[in-house]
């Protein structure tokens, strides 16, 4: 068990530029779930999938976000033109169907110019 | 909509005492409540989950207990060490939908500084 991991850890891009994050869950977990933290404040959820179906999405998900999980393995979050208030620290979870307990991976750093 | 307190934004104690952290929810009736912990720059850790027909749990050194009548989780850390020093964050199944889901929803966490 390598735990969850993400690609890459720190990101820093211009406004306007796209960005993309990958995540890769842990082997046997069928669901993933994306978060974003801002300083001082805990993860707010984003995304869920379970295997590739991605079955939840939240209110602060704006179009210019966009999460693929296409083989029901890694998973990618893209951004499209980035703003300065996308600057945060984005999370990959995953959880194995029938427990409740998500693990963390390290996070991706952003920061938008 | 659902809210989650946790009690205060940072705790210091003294090493060798016991640190508890409250975490305060409403509008909200959770089927468990989780608590992670944090280092700066790295992703939560889980730690225990408490489900709701359950008082108390315990795992080595830390203690949860939830109160679905208070709306209350106390997280207890017994014989703090300076390694405990970390962000504490509780989390509650769903969101303020009040419907079914698996995302977590969590408080902004509390920072316990462990001082030798």
């Amino acid at each position: 068990d390598t735990g969850v991991s993400q690609d890459p850890r720190h990101k820093i891009t211009k406004r306007g530029q796209n960005v993309t994050f990958r995540c890769d869950p842990i082997s046997e977990h069928n669901r993933l779930y994306w978060y974003r933290q801002t300083l001082g404040q805990g993860p707010e959820f984003l995304t869920y999938f379970q295997n590739e179906a991605q079955l939840e999405k939240s209110r602060l998900l704006s179009d210019r976000f966009s999460a693929e999980r296409p083989k029901g393995s890694f998973s990618t979050l893209e951004i499209q033109r980035t703003e300065q208030g996308d600057s945060a620290m984005y999370l990959c979870a995953s959880s194995s169907q029938g427990t409740d307990t998500q693990y963390f991976g390290p996070g991706t750093r952003l920061t938008v110019l | 909509s659902q809210k989650i307190e946790q009690n205060s934004e940072a705790l210091n104690i003294q090493e060798g005492k016991t640190a508890t952290l409250t975490c305060n929810y409403t509008n909200y009736s959770p089927a468990y409540l989780q608590w992670y912990r944090q280092d700066p720059g790295r992703g939560p850790v889980f730690l225990l989950l408490i489900r709701e027909n359950e008082k108390e749990k315990r795992k080595e050194r830390l203690k949860v207990t939830f109160d679905t009548t208070l709306k209350q989780s106390l997280f207890h850390i017994t014989a703090s060490q300076p390694a405990d020093s970390a962000t504490y964050l509780c989390a509650l199944d769903g969101d303020d939908s009040g419907a079914g889901s698996y995302q977590l929803t969590f408080g902004k966490g509390t920072k316990l500084s462990v001082i030798p």
